[in-house]
């Protein structure tokens, strides 16, 4: 069975450092997604990073990037230069099936809080 | 570009009553998810359309919840008979490929 975990509830960092978010999987299929959101205090759910199983180069968006270890079924997040405004949960999610639009799997989130 | 709108924001429900959740998808998004948010579960799968046609509601209640799609344009989840229980935050999300693109929830609860 697929299944995403988080082991850092929280993670509390300085302004402008660099911070890394961990995140395994399970999974049975030879091709998979993996996803990154965030949950802001408000409740909203943004999209932020995606890395597809097959590609072996780390996606990067922005302050973004990844750290796909795929031996491992590891897929860290990494922030760089952090601003408060990243303060808020992250979730690491897996997409299973070979459609396209199948369901996310998620891990259960990482707090961060970015302090001035 | 509009994104996913879910209303009402808040519902408020006796126990035993009935719930109906509304969700309109971002226009030309062929897929449409059901997801629940609570504190103990997390974030837990429900159900999903494609093309307007049910896919895959594995994650469903069986007895007293349901999900449609009538048009490309709104899906709705209902729950009957509503139970302290089913207290959460009710998201949906649609998406045309791949990641999926979330509305801000239903926070749905049950007195």
């Amino acid at each position: 069975a697929q299944k995403v975990t988080q082991t850092q509830t929280s993670i509390s960092v300085m302004e402008k450092t660099t911070v890394t978010m961990d995140c395994v999987y399970e999974t049975q299929d030879s091709s998979y997604f993996l996803f990154w959101y965030k949950q802001t205090a408000s409740g909203e759910i943004v999209f932020l990073i995606r890395q597809d199983s097959y590609k072996k180069e780390n996606a990067t968006v922005g302050h973004y990037s990844l750290n796909f270890q795929k031996p491992k079924s590891s897929i860290g997040l990494i922030i760089t230069a952090t601003q408060i405004e990243d303060s808020a949960v992250y979730f690491c999610a897996m997409r299973e099936g070979v459609g396209d639009n199948s369901k996310l799997i998620w891990g259960l989130g990482t707090s961060l809080v970015v302090n001035p | 570009n509009a994104g996913v709108i879910q209303t009402p924001r808040h519902k408020v429900t006796g126990k035993g009553q009935e719930a109906t959740l509304w969700c309109e998808p971002i226009s030309g998004h062929s897929a449409v998810f059901w997801y629940r948010q609570t504190i103990v579960q997390g974030l837990e799968f429900l159900t999903y359309f494609r093309n307007q046609a049910p896919i895959d509601d594995s994650g469903m209640p069986k007895e007293r919840f349901s999900a449609q799609m009538p048009n490309q344009s709104h899906s709705t989840l209902k729950i009957q008979s509503t139970q302290p229980q089913d207290s959460a935050v009710y998201l949906c999300a649609s998406s045309p490929r791949g990641e999926q693109y979330f509305g801000p929830g239903t926070r749905l609860t049950v007195l």
